[in-house]
C-alpha cells in the first residue's frame, strides 16, 4: 500500500536558518504529492503540491520538488520565522489505490522557530 | 478560514454513548472527506463521499458511519464509543471526486473526548 514517510520531529530552528524537512512516499501509481501546514489549534492548510515528476510547487517561500527517482518530496525555505513554527505533513494521493481522492499523510514533524 | 465549518468543536461524553459530528463543506464543492487525527495512529483516511454517494473508504470502523445529504453537508456518526475513539475529527471538502485537480480544504476540525 501507499505510505509517507517524514523525519521525526520537533525540528527547533532560529529565525532565519534553512529548513529542510525530509518526505519519502511509497505508492503503486504516480501519486499528486502536497505539502499541509497546521497552526496550533487549527485545521490543515495545503501549503503547496506538485503533480508529476519534476514539478516544483512552491508559497511562501516553501518548495519542495517531486523527485520520482528517490520517490522524495523535501519541504525546503531559505530563511524561516517565528510565525512558521507549526507542524507540517507530507502528504500524497494516488488516483491508482481504491478510486476516490484520498489523502495518506505521513507522521507530521513540528517545527519550531526561535528568535 | 477554508470556508469548510464543523460542530460542535469540541465534544466530551462517556463510553458506549454515541455522537454525531457535522461537516458543511465549502460552497460549490460536492466532495467531503473524513479523517481522524490521534497520538498513536496519526491522521487516517476515514471516508469520502461525492455528491451524496460513498466514493471511497478507508480503515472506518463498523461503529462508525458517515452519509452525505442533499444538500451536501455530511454527518459521521461515532457508536459505542471506546476510550481510543478519543481524536481530533477533520472532514474536508473538493470540487470534485478524483484526485485529479481536486484539493482538499480542511475544516478547524472536532475534538472528541471520551471518558
Amino acid at each position: 500500500g501507499n505510505s509517507v514517510t517524514q523525519m521525526e520531529g520537533p525540528v527547533t530552528l532560529s529565525e532565519e536558518a534553512f529548513l529542510t524537512i525530509n518526505c519519502t512516499y511509497t505508492a503503486t501509481g504516480y501519486p499528486s504529492l502536497f505539502w499541509y501546514v497546521q497552526y496550533p489549534g487549527e485545521g490543515l492548510q495545503l501549503l503547496l503540491k506538485a503533480t508529476k515528476a519534476d514539478d516544483k510547487g512552491s508559497n511562501k517561500g516553501f518548495e519542495a520538488t517531486y523527485r520520482k527517482e528517490t520517490t522524495s518530496f523535501h519541504l525546503e525555505k531559505g530563511s524561516v520565522q517565528v510565525s512558521d513554527s507549526a507542524v507540517y505533513f507530507c502528504a500524497l494521493s494516488d488516483p491508482l489505490t481504491g478510486g476516490g481522492n484520498k489523502l495518506t499523510f505521513g507522521t507530521g514533524t513540528q517545527l519550531k522557530v526561535e528568535l | 478560514d477554508s470556508g469548510v465549518t464543523q460542530t460542535p468543536k469540541h465534544l466530551i461524553t462517556a463510553t458506549g454513548q454515541r455522537v454525531t459530528l457535522r461537516c458543511s463543506p465549502r460552497s460549490g464543492d460536492l466532495s467531503v472527506y473524513w479523517y481522524q487525527q490521534s497520538l498513536d495512529q496519526g491522521l487516517q483516511f476515514l471516508i469520502q463521499y461525492y455528491n451524496g454517494e460513498e466514493r471511497a473508504k478507508g480503515n472506518i470502523l463498523e461503529r462508525f458511519s458517515a452519509q452525505q445529504f442533499p444538500d451536501l453537508h455530511s454527518e459521521l456518526n461515532l457508536s459505542s464509543l471506546e476510550l481510543g475513539d478519543s481524536a481530533l475529527y477533520f472532514c474536508a471538502s473538493s470540487v470534485g471526486g478524483d484526485p485529479w485537480g481536486n484539493e482538499q480544504f480542511f475544516g478547524p476540525g472536532t475534538r472528541l473526548t471520551v471518558l
